[in-house]
């Protein structure tokens, strides 16, 4: 079956850490991204890449990195220097044409303590 | 959500019908999605609208106006497993890059 996979599901780490959330997708998609949803809150943009090796900051990049190496994979890092980490992180992928309807992975809920 | 509105909360009883509106800023317009997302999960693929009219998908339905910037998302013969946020979204400039709305907290009671 396609689809996309994000692990885990949760993950908690010390502040100062960095940590990074895996995300895969087999739908054969070209464009990746990364959102933060924070309780009650519609998805805030990260990051977004519409080809391997190439990626674009989204609205909320400061403290995140990421990386295109492979079509399939497109894993954030959350650094040190993301002031406020803890939120639900959501991957998707889509066609990067019409009608490019955005497919998500399970999320993976970061706590930082 | 970056210039797209919608409505924070709303109550409806189940098996009747409720609307929820979107209403999002024209320039660069390139498609409006609406998405379900239950909570602690991930957003689910609802309709996706680019041309004016209704488009109908079992018990829900999705209205676009593009020349007022206005979309609704009707659900009909509302049942329990409706309670979840409805996520509208708006195709940008950069065509494939969604820009979403807050969401609107959907609640059925019995």
């Amino acid at each position: 079956d396609g689809g996309i996979t994000q692990s885990p599901k949760y993950l908690f780490r010390k502040e100062g850490q960095n940590v990074t959330l895996s995300c895969e997708q087999n739908l054969n998609h070209d464009a990746m991204y990364w959102y933060r949803q924070d309780p009650g809150q519609g998805l805030r943009l990260i990051y977004y890449s519409q080809i391997v090796n190439d990626f674009q900051k989204g609205d909320i990049a400061e403290g995140y990195s990421v990386s295109r190496e492979k079509k399939e994979s497109f894993p954030l890092t959350v650094t040190s220097a993301q002031k406020n980490p803890t939120a639900f992180y959501l991957c998707a992928s889509s066609t990067t044409g019409r009608p490019y309807e955005q497919y998500f992975g399970p999320g993976t809920r970061l706590t930082v303590t | 959500g970056q210039n797209i509105d919608q409505p924070t909360e709303m109550t409806a009883t189940e098996g009747a019908i409720v609307q929820i509106n979107c209403t999002y800023q024209t320039s660069g317009f390139n498609g409006l999605f609406w998405y379900q997302q239950h909570a602690g999960e991930a957003p689910t693929f609802l309709s996706y609208n680019v041309l004016d009219g209704l488009e109908e998908k079992g018990r829900f339905s999705s209205f676009l106006s593009r020349s007022k910037g206005y979309s609704y998302l009707l659900l009909k013969e509302l049942q329990m497993k409706d309670s979840a946020s409805y996520l509208c979204a708006r195709g940008g400039d950069s065509s494939y890059k969604l820009i979403f709305g807050s969401g609107t907290r959907l609640l059925v009671r019995p």
